[in-house]
Formats: C-alpha cells, structure tokens, sequence
C-alpha cells in the first residue's frame, strides 16, 4: 500500500465548475500538508500549506486536511482554464516529503 | 519569492556519456536540497537528500555510483548521472529547502537517452 493515496483521474470540468481534489494517506506521522501544481514538463509550484486540521482559504482555492479519517482536499472554485494542470498532494514528517501521483485536470472553456 | 534554477531544462546524450544537471537557489540559502525523478503520468520519486558540505544520503534503491551528487555550497547542488542509459531517460526535478521558505522546485530536466 502507498503511504499516499490519489486517483489520477483524468478530471475533466466546464470553465465556472469547482474542482475537487483528494488524496488519502496511511501514515498518521505526517505532520504538513501540501497541494502542488504542476504544469507539463515543468517543476511543481506550491499552491497551499498547513499543518492542522480544518480548512485553509486562499483566493479561489481552499484545503481542507482531517487528521482523525487521514484524509485532505483541495477546491478550486470558479475554475479556469489555465487551471487545467495536474494538482500533486504532498506530505512530510521531519524533511521528507511523499507525494501523490497527482490529478490531471482540464477546464474546458 | 523563493526561486530555484534548474539547468539545462531539456538534454539529449549518447548511451554510455554522463550529464550534469545544476540546481541554483536564487535568493537564499538552502540548506537541504533533493532530487527526485518524475516518469511520465506518475509522480515525483525522492532520489536523494544532501545537505551542504556532506555526503547525500540515497533512498533505496537509488545507485549512489551512478547518480553523483555534489552540494558544495549553500546555493548550489548538482546531479551527475553517469554512465547513461536509455532506461535513465526521465524527467529530473531538484527541490531546495530552508527554514522559512519550505519546499521550493526547479523547473525540472528532461533527459533523452539514445
């Protein structure tokens, strides 16, 4: 079993849709919580960050993490376009960090 | 913000030759950097860990022979992939890290094989 678990879709939505991402995780010693995105053939770019339960709000996106079922989220609301990328889940315990395999998604305008 | 430059971003070499691959942080220090290596469609593989002035410390299953890596300083740290093979064709990615500034990626390097 992966430490972190993320179905790669591919997810396709109309432009204005909400995009809902997740990733699942065994490890109960991971203690931050990270959403990449990553265009193709480039390196991933850090999108949101927290280390606690609840929900994080940033513009148009918010994650949300729960600790207690191991489980976090991420939505894009009023989505894009230039959207369109794939979304990495990362996690770390000390300095290490496990990634997802990542969710390819298309907003179609 | 923090950046981090990764060159060259796209290399072609002969069976059997070594490449070179550099990861600059820009604007501070970074005092871990990482390598990891991305085959298509999947995610990002950690290759290694090195911290300025030692040795890297591999992840299993990594050859450390084959994949050399230098951090000679606080800015720069370099993968050596030696002695390539077709099956070494990847995309490489290098993170570098400081207190502060979390986990910053390069803009990753594609390496072709023939």
């Amino acid at each position: 079993q992966k430490e972190v678990e993320q179905d790669p879709g591919p997810l396709s939505v109309p432009e204005g849709a909400i995009v809902s991402l997740n990733c699942t995780y065994s490890n109960s010693a991971f203690q931050y919580f990270m959403w990449y995105r990553q265009y193709s053939r480039k390196g991933p770019e850090l999108l949101m960050y927290t280390y606690s339960s609840g929900n994080k709000e940033d513009g148009r996106f918010t994650a949300q993490v729960d600790k207690s079922s191991k489980y976090i989220s991420l939505f894009i609301r009023d989505s894009q376009p230039s959207d369109s990328a794939t979304y990495l889940c990362a996690m770390s315990e000390d300095y290490k960090l496990s990634f997802g395999a990542g969710t390819t998604v298309t907003v179609r305008a | 913000g923090a950046v981090v430059s990764q060159h060259p971003s796209w290399v072609i070499c002969k069976s059997g030759t070594s490449v070179k691959i550099e990861c600059r942080s820009l604007d501070f220090q970074a005092t871990t950097m990482f390598w990891y290596r991305q085959f298509p469609k999947q995610s990002l593989m950690l290759m290694a860990t090195s911290n300025e002035g030692s040795k890297a410390t591999y992840e299993q299953g990594v050859e450390k022979d084959k994949f050399l890596i230098n951090h000679a300083s606080l800015t720069l740290s370099t993968l050596t992939v030696t002695s390539a093979h077709p099956e070494d064709s990847s995309f490489y990615i290098c993170s570098a890290s400081a207190t502060n500034y979390g986990y910053t990626f390069g803009s990753g390097t594609r390496l072709t094989v023939v």
